[in-house]
């Protein structure tokens, strides 16, 4: 089945503690996204990666890194969480290509930074 | 730089009335439109998009939405609901372009009750 999978699913941590969530697809799509959902504000871009070793920042990237050593994986970096970056968190894919702008999402991934 | 408004944070409405979820965006380029939605705890998945051609576009499970080109909108509308339309509801736009980025509104709550 084709899919974009994220673990984990739901984590609560403390400030200050590194975490990794990690999101893979199955559909060699070039294109990865992760994206952060806050009430009110809908869907806001952290990083996207337009294909391997090819990382750019979207519009939230504060505090958060990325790295895409693979095609498949695009793992979201907390290295240092604050109390601001409880949220719930999707990854996406998609191919390149024109006309190619649908997404496929995770189920995200709650995250509660105490 | 393209931006979306969903004019309805919520909206509640009864089972079997029809519904419209107000969406308008701006951008100063031709754009790629889409509805996305949340089923409770669960990732983003494709409603309908409108890429060009015919401005009424249908979706899945018997949505619809026209687009609007001089009044800059991106209704979504149907004509009789049931209770598992209970979602939420996100309007995007993307520019053109192959690497465009997909720019998400606020999100509309439809609440349907019994």
């Amino acid at each position: 089945e084709a899919q974009v999978t994220q673990n984990p699913r739901y984590l609560i941590t403390v400030t200050g503690k590194k975490l990794t969530v990690t999101c893979s697809q199955n559909m060699n799509h070039e294109y990865m996204s992760w994206y952060r959902q806050d009430p009110g504000l809908g869907l806001r871009q952290i990083y996207y990666s337009m294909n391997v070793e090819v990382t750019d920042k979207g519009d939230v990237p504060e505090g958060y890194k990325v790295s895409r050593k693979e095609k498949r994986n695009f793992p979201l970096i907390l290295e240092s969480p604050s109390p601001n970056q409880t949220s719930l968190y999707f990854c996406a894919s998609r191919p390149q290509g024109f006309g190619a702008n649908v997404l496929t999402f995770g189920a995200g991934s709650r995250l509660t930074v105490l | 730089a393209q931006s979306v408004t969903q004019l309805d944070s919520q909206v509640p409405v009864f089972e079997e009335a029809p519904v419209e979820l107000r969406c308008n965006y701006s951008s100063s380029v031709s754009v790629y439109l889409f509805w996305y939605v949340q089923y409770p705890n669960q990732g983003l998945q494709l409603l309908l998009k409108y890429l060009s051609g015919s401005t009424l576009v249908k979706g899945i499970n018997g949505f619809e939405a026209e687009f609007n080109k001089s009044q800059t909108s991106f209704h979504l509308r149907k004509p009789s609901v049931h209770i598992s339309d209970t979602a939420e509801y996100f309007c995007a736009v993307s520019d053109q372009g192959q690497g465009g980025k997909l720019i998400f509104g606020q999100g509309t709550e439809l609440s349907v009750k019994p």
